[in-house]
């Protein structure tokens, strides 16, 4: 059984530009995780899927970050413009509904500039 | 709020001894615990976890864990260490929340084996 995919695994930018993430979750897994990973952290919950549905955004900063889940399949994350703290680990995760066990992806190293 | 606190930051150990990392909760009910771990460039793996069955929990890899309602602790052990085992570990608590739960981890510690 295939994993959660992300990519990419790197992206290096310069502040003020904007950069998007991409994540497929296991197959059958109708809930989607994003979570920030700063250096020395354990990962923090940005936003959660139910299908199509963000259920949970409460620590999404709006202001430049923007998820979409269109087909309550795959998921991009995005920020415009990114900032010098934006340099993290984004980690994509999913589980079945209900399920508290979830399944993480490799993450995407995002170096600012 | 659900919390947890990783009580190291960083244990070494020599190959072949045991290993100890420690972790304290904090829940106002009887949480779902677990420990993941992150080794170098990869995703973060499920170790175990503890759903109020058997407070005994045995996990991939030989590793396995206590909890301790008493002392509000979830300790991660292991009898003997392999080289392999070298990398970060999450304790992590399950929060509920009016929308669903979310996981709640610790800062991490990172575990170095030696030959």
């Amino acid at each position: 059984e295939a994993g959660v995919v992300q990519s990419p695994r790197y992206k290096i930018i310069e502040k003020k530009q904007p950069v998007a993430f991409w994540c497929n979750p296991i197959s059958g897994h109708n809930t989607l995780y994003w979570y920030r990973q700063n250096l020395g952290q354990g990962p923090e919950l940005l936003i959660r899927y139910e299908n199509e549905e963000a259920v949970d955004d409460s620590q999404l900063p709006k202001d430049r970050f923007s998820a979409e889940r269109l087909k309550g399949v795959d998921s991009t994350l995005k920020i415009q413009p990114a900032e010098l703290g934006d340099s993290a680990v984004y980690l994509c995760a999913s589980s079945l509904t209900g399920v508290n066990e979830q399944f993480f992806g490799p993450g995407t190293r995002l170096t600012v500039l | 709020a659900q919390s947890v606190t990783q009580l190291d930051s960083h244990v070494s150990v020599s190959e072949g001894t045991p290993v100890l990392l420690r972790c304290n909760y904090s829940s106002s009910y009887s949480p779902s615990l677990f420990w993941y771990v992150q080794h170098p460039n990869k995703g973060l793996q499920l170790l175990l976890k503890y759903t109020s069955a058997a407070t005994l929990v045995k996990g991939i890899n030989g590793f396995e864990a206590e909890f301790k309602k008493s002392e509000t602790s979830f300790h991660l052990t292991k009898p003997s260490a392999h080289m392999s085992d070298a990398a970060e570990y999450f304790c992590v608590v399950s929060e509920f929340k009016q929308a669903g739960t979310a996981l709640i981890f610790g800062k991490g510690t990172t575990l170095s084996v030696s030959s």
